[in-house]
């Protein structure tokens, strides 16, 4: 199972919009709503912000959205803060009881 | 407050074993579908394996790379997580994470993770 491609870099100034792709095949994102979206700031454990594509858990503020076309999911951060700052991933599952994670996408606030 | 807290890591040589435990609370555990995921330094995510709770007849299932070598096992009564990890080899160096699943497939919580070096 390949991972997921993401772009290795996002960036966007405070307040602006920044979109992170997650790029699968019809084994893995196409063939399932099972996508989800991890947030990792440097030495901390990652953190669910998005899952089922576009649900949030409590508490992860509405800034963060995310959708799903075909093969490709992709994760909106709005209103771009200097703490989201981080890595983010997304993940898949891909079928027989396995998932597949992104290869990581590295936000800077500019 | 949910808490998992991954013990166990260390500094082992290719093709020795180690044994990881993740010590789970404010969850009903019992129920709980299990995963261990790992980050390799400087890299990302990658998941390793998953257990079914018993109700869903604690089933598991290995992502390739660990295959054959890993085992997965859980002691409900103790509400702890393990990673049996054999054979092991320098590529399996890594941040090791245990997580619950939601309903959603998704790794709703996470540990903090125990360092695993393999190393001569």
């Amino acid at each position: 199972q390949s991972a997921l491609t993401q772009p290795p870099s996002a960036s966007g100034s405070p307040g602006q919009s920044v979109t992170i792709s997650c790029t699968g095949t019809s084994s893995d994102v196409g063939g399932y709503n099972y996508v989800s979206w991890y947030q990792q700031h440097p030495g901390k454990a990652p953190k669910l912000l998005i899952y089922e594509v576009n649900k949030r858990p409590s508490g992860v503020p509405d800034r963060f959205s995310g959708s799903k076309s075909g093969n490709t999911a992709s994760l909106t951060v709005s209103g771009l803060q200097a703490d989201d700052e981080a890595d983010f991933y997304c993940c898949s599952y891909a079928g027989s009881d396995s998932y597949v994670f992104g290869t990581g996408t590295k936000v800077t606030v500019l | 407050e949910v808490q998992l807290v991954e013990s166990g890591g260390g500094l082992v040589k290719p093709g020795g074993s180690l044994r990881l435990s993740c010590a789970v609370s404010g969850l009903a555990f019992t129920n709980a579908w299990m995963s261990w995921v790992r980050q390799a330094p400087g890299k990302g995510l990658e998941w390793v394996g998953r257990i079914k709770s018993k109700n869903d007849g604690e089933t598991t299932e290995n992502a390739a790379p660990v295959k054959g070598r890993f085992t997965i096992s859980r002691d409900d009564s103790r509400n702890t997580l393990y990673l049996q990890m054999n054979d092991l080899k320098t590529e399996d160096t890594a941040v090791y994470y245990c997580t619950s699943e939601g309903m959603g497939a998704q790794h709703a919580f996470w540990g903090q993770g125990t360092l695993v070096t393999v190393s001569s």
